[in-house]
């Protein structure tokens, strides 16, 4: 099994560009996270799906929207990319009720300009 | 409201020497009571957690961390670290909103040095 994936691995944005983050779980996860990751700050959430088509906000959702069409992807979207949005952000996938055990994808971190 | 503390941003240690990492908590009820581990350029990792029964609970890697329900304290400790240790590692809590939300520490940087 891959796990979760995450593509890209990097990337650089200009201010107001958008761009959507893939993440893909191949380990039949019914929830599935975005986390951004700040020096210093731990890891936030910005949303969560429960199932395919459920979908629902975190901490920070702001600037972010995300879909979950199935069971395996769940792509985070960045609309008018903002230099706040300058972060490394993981996906993570878990079990059902109660496991607490995530899976987190290797990381995407984009720099925005 | 749930939340952790980690109280050091940075833990230096001589390999071969026992380490341990801080986290303190506070819940309403029963905790439940996780570590997370990132290496350099890589996603978190599940290292151990506790639910109930003994205060000293075994992980993956050697790891295992200490329950202290007085001290609202869950450290995780390593009686010989390694270089290879050397990673953030994370404290965390459930989030009460459910679905296995998580509620993480700040994180504490480990440097073990040769």
């Amino acid at each position: 099994n891959a796990g979760v994936t995450q593509t890209p691995k990097f990337r650089i944005l200009k201010i107001g560009q958008s761009m959507t983050l893939q993440c893909t779980q191949d380990m039949n996860h019914n929830y599935m996270y975005w986390y951004r990751q700040d020096p210093g700050m731990g890891l936030k959430l910005i949303y969560y799906s429960v199932g395919a088509g459920i979908t629902d906000k975190g901490e920070v959702p702001n600037g972010y929207n995300v879909s979950r069409s199935t069971t395996e992807d769940f792509p985070l979207r960045l609309e008018l990319a903002a230099p706040s949005q300058t972060s490394v952000y993981f996906c993570a996938s878990s079990q059902g009720q109660g496991s607490y055990e995530q899976y987190f994808g290797p990381g995407t971190r984009l720099t925005v300009t | 409201a749930q939340s952790v503390a980690q109280p050091e941003d940075q833990v230096n240690v001589a390999e071969g020497n026992p380490l341990t990492v801080k986290c303190t908590y506070s819940v309403s009820g029963n905790p439940y009571l996780f570590w997370y581990v990132q290496y350099p350029n890589r996603g978190l990792q599940f290292l151990l957690k506790y639910i109930t029964g003994d205060n000293l609970v075994k992980g993956s890697y050697g790891f295992e961390a200490e329950f202290n329900k007085s001290q609202t304290s869950f450290h995780l400790k390593k009686p010989s670290a390694l270089v290879s240790d050397s990673a953030l590692y994370f404290c965390a809590v459930p989030n009460p909103g459910g679905y296995n939300k998580l509620i993480f520490g700040a994180g504490t940087r480990l440097a073990v040095h040769p």
